[in-house]
């Protein structure tokens, strides 16, 4: 399947440092998006990257695609506990209608 | 303004029941979407609607039945309920149908059933 993974599972980190997670995946996309996931809540879209890009920065996120290596990263600099929260890549084929993500990176912030 | 709401926000129900879960979005969007998110927080689409009409129908159980009484209602109706179907459920709503929408979602549904 296309299902993506990322990496790490889980990553604790002190508030102000920089958090980096990836997403592999297995076959050709159309675009890659990122999607961070409060607990208890809903997706909630954050950047997308399109397979002709390379990297896009939004605020403090940065996101790097390589798509001869399958995969991309998300960067958070300077993180506020605010950021704690469950990160999804999902991938979007050129065929078919839908994402298919990732398994998720939990981010605990530590003020 | 809530732009993707879902009720209930929880559901606890008994096996072999029957339940709804009902999805509205305020967005204007024209496609929406059923996502089941399982104990290992993998999130995998079940529907996808445009304009009231199904252009996605992944491998989900019949007893799983979407309904679309417009654009901007899709509600899942689930028959005689199993463990497995334990789950949070997600809805969510895009602009159009393509792969280069956003995708916006709804709070979520956590259905328990005993």
């Amino acid at each position: 399947s296309q299902q993506g993974e990322e990496d790490p599972q889980a990553l604790s980190i002190q508030e102000g440092e920089n958090a980096t997670m990836n997403c592999s995946y297995k076959t050709s996309i159309n675009n890659l998006q990122w999607y961070r996931q409060n607990s208890g809540r809903g997706l909630v879209h954050l950047i997308l990257i399109r397979s002709n890009e390379r990297e896009k920065h939004s605020g403090r996120l940065r996101v790097t695609l390589d798509t001869s290596k399958k995969s991309s990263s998300l960067l958070i600099t300077a993180s506020r506990a605010a950021d704690t929260a469950s990160y999804f890549c999902a991938t979007a084929t050129y065929t078919g209608n839908q994402f298919y993500f990732g398994t998720g990176t939990s981010l605990t912030v530590i003020p | 303004d809530t732009a993707v709401s879902q009720t209930p926000k929880y559901l606890v129900t008994q096996m072999g029941n029957d339940k709804s879960i009902k999805c509205e979005q305020n967005l204007g969007h024209d496609t929406m979407y059923w996502y089941k998110q399982d104990s290992k927080k993998f999130l995998k689409i079940m529907f996808s609607y445009n304009n009231k009409e199904l252009i996605i129908n992944e491998t989900v159980p019949n007893r799983f039945s979407p309904k679309s009484p417009d654009k901007a209602h899709l509600n899942l109706h689930i028959n005689s309920l199993e463990l497995g179907d334990s789950a949070v459920y997600f809805c969510a709503s895009s602009q159009g149908t393509g792969y280069t929408d956003t995708q916006y979602f709804g709070p979520g549904t956590r259905l328990t059933v005993l």
